[in-house]
């Protein structure tokens, strides 16, 4: 079972909201870990948007809009990012990191598609 | 603004040592703030961390590839490398090179990258 689990993919529409998962896995409590969050489009490279353990220790990447916003949902052991107003270009691949046992560890992405 | 590029040969041979190198402009690769990074992307696959280090050699990496790889840093030209041997197909890649910021305890994720290189193992 990988360190962390995300959907393969999501669909969602203009203007709604996205909520991706990133479950840690089961034995790993989620309360210490820090998430990380990128942003991967075709032929780019990943872009970070945020990271966060807490509501009191959290960041924003540098530019990127506050729509774009990171929690936790503990009773899923999961990270959660969370993008409201969904825009066309928000399309993307999405991956979540996280540091474990000596080793950065990235989820497998999920690809989000806005139709 | 720091600025990250990767360079190397895209085409290395099976058994052979890839090797790639991160130039640092706009910024000092022997800053305290930060850390120095690693990740490679298979065609069509998600993300996977190689190694980290700081620029005075201190070095994290990967269980998986731990025994093949070697990160270095050059402070005189403001770059770091990776050495990857005994490559097969699977090292086929897109490689990045990325910034960690420092923190007290160690250092937190990724937070700039570099625009990738491709790197094809194949003879």
């Amino acid at each position: 079972q990988a360190v962390l689990a995300q959907p393969s993919s999501l669909s969602a529409s203009p203007g709604a909201s996205a909520r991706l998962t990133c479950t840690l896995r089961t034995g790993i409590n989620i309360g210490t870990y820090w998430i990380y969050w990128y942003q991967q489009k075709p032929g780019s490279p990943p872009q970070y948007l945020l990271r966060y353990k807490s509501d009191s220790e959290k960041q924003q990447g540098s530019g990127v809009p506050s729509r774009f916003s990171g929690s936790k949902d503990a009773s899923a052991n999961a990270g959660v990012l969370l993008i409201s107003g969904l825009q066309s270009e928000d399309e993307a691949d999405y991956y979540c990191l996280t540091w474990h046992s000596g080793a950065w560890v990235f989820g497998g992405g999920t690809k989000l598609t806005v139709l | 603004q720091l600025q990250l590029q990767e360079s190397g040969p895209g085409l290395v041979k099976p058994s052979e040592t890839l090797s790639l190198t991160c130039t640092v402009s706009g910024g000092s690769i022997s800053s305290s703030s930060y850390y120095w990074g690693w990740v490679r992307q298979p065609p069509g696959k998600g993300l996977e961390w190689i190694a980290t280090t700081y620029y005075s050699g201190s070095t994290n990496y990967s269980p998986s590839l731990k025994s093949r790889v070697t990160m270095s840093v050059d402070t005189s030209k403001n770059e770091f490398s990776l050495k990857l041997s005994s490559v097969t197909a699977a090292d086929t890649a897109v490689y990045y090179c990325a910034r960690h910021e420092a923190v007290a305890q160690g250092y937190y994720g990724m937070d700039v990258w570099g625009q990738g290189t491709t790197v094809t193992v194949s003879s």
